[in-house]
């Protein structure tokens, strides 16, 4: 059972455009929830993350916006441009517990120039 | 700073046979974890730990091993490889559960 949904499966967007992905839990301990990027033949590398007594985080160009009641959480890639282009994996955790990281299945963006 | 290293990059194994992966990190993070990565999947913790001598089961622990004895490595035993384990296998560490995970590069594993 996927503690955390991922869509879409992949998404393909113009320079200049906005990417935006989307994830989705049912358990509602989680509190923390990062993204990651993953370049072909490299390991996953921590994008943003956001905790839940936040609506919204932005670092340049990468947006999470976070709604607690919907138990939803999205990506947004602003200006988005071809050196994007990877993979990405939302993620979710119950800090308390340890280290327990549940990943959804991860979105392959091509961002064409 | 070698950060989160990983060895073999590459390995096969035939069904049966066992083998370690070794993880080792130089940032004195306590916390470190093995994951194993396959397409539409994402990503899937096998087993980690809070620190030195204190390990627990992930969503996929059935078939590997690990052990804590220092800060510095985490290895993960395959104990007998089965096909179900082809897989990349990614080791992390962070200083706790709410700070950065660091990957490694990855295992990428056959067994035939």
């Amino acid at each position: 059972q996927q503690q955390v949904k991922q869509s879409p499966q992949s998404l393909i967007v113009q320079k200049g455009g906005i990417s935006i992905i989307n994830c989705a839990y049912e358990n509602t301990a989680f509190d923390y929830f990062p993204w990651y990027q993953q370049f072909p033949g490299k390991g996953p590398a921590l994008l943003i993350a956001i905790r839940p007594d936040v609506s919204e985080k932005k670092e340049g160009r990468f947006t999470i916006s976070f709604n607690k009641s919907a138990k939803q959480f999205s990506l947004h890639i602003m200006d988005s441009q071809p050196g994007d282009s990877a993979t990405y994996f939302c993620a979710a955790s119950i800090s308390y517990t340890g280290n327990q990281f549940y990943f959804g299945t991860g979105t392959s963006l091509t961002v064409i120039p | 700073n070698a950060g989160v290293t990983q060895t073999p990059k590459f390995q096969v194994l035939k069904t049966g046979q066992s083998m370690t992966l070794q993880c080792a990190q130089d940032m004195n993070h306590e916390y470190m974890s093995w994951y194993r990565q396959d397409p539409g999947m994402g990503l899937r913790l096998i087993h980690y730990s809070v620190g030195a001598g204190i390990t627990d089961q992930g969503e996929v622990p059935n078939g590997y091993n690990v052990s804590r004895s220092t800060t510095e490595d985490f290895p993960l035993r395959l104990l007998s490889a089965a096909p179900s384990q082809t897989s990349v296998y990614f080791c992390a560490s962070s200083l706790d559960s709410y700070n950065e995970q660091f990957f490694g590069p990855g295992t990428r594993l056959t067994v035939l």
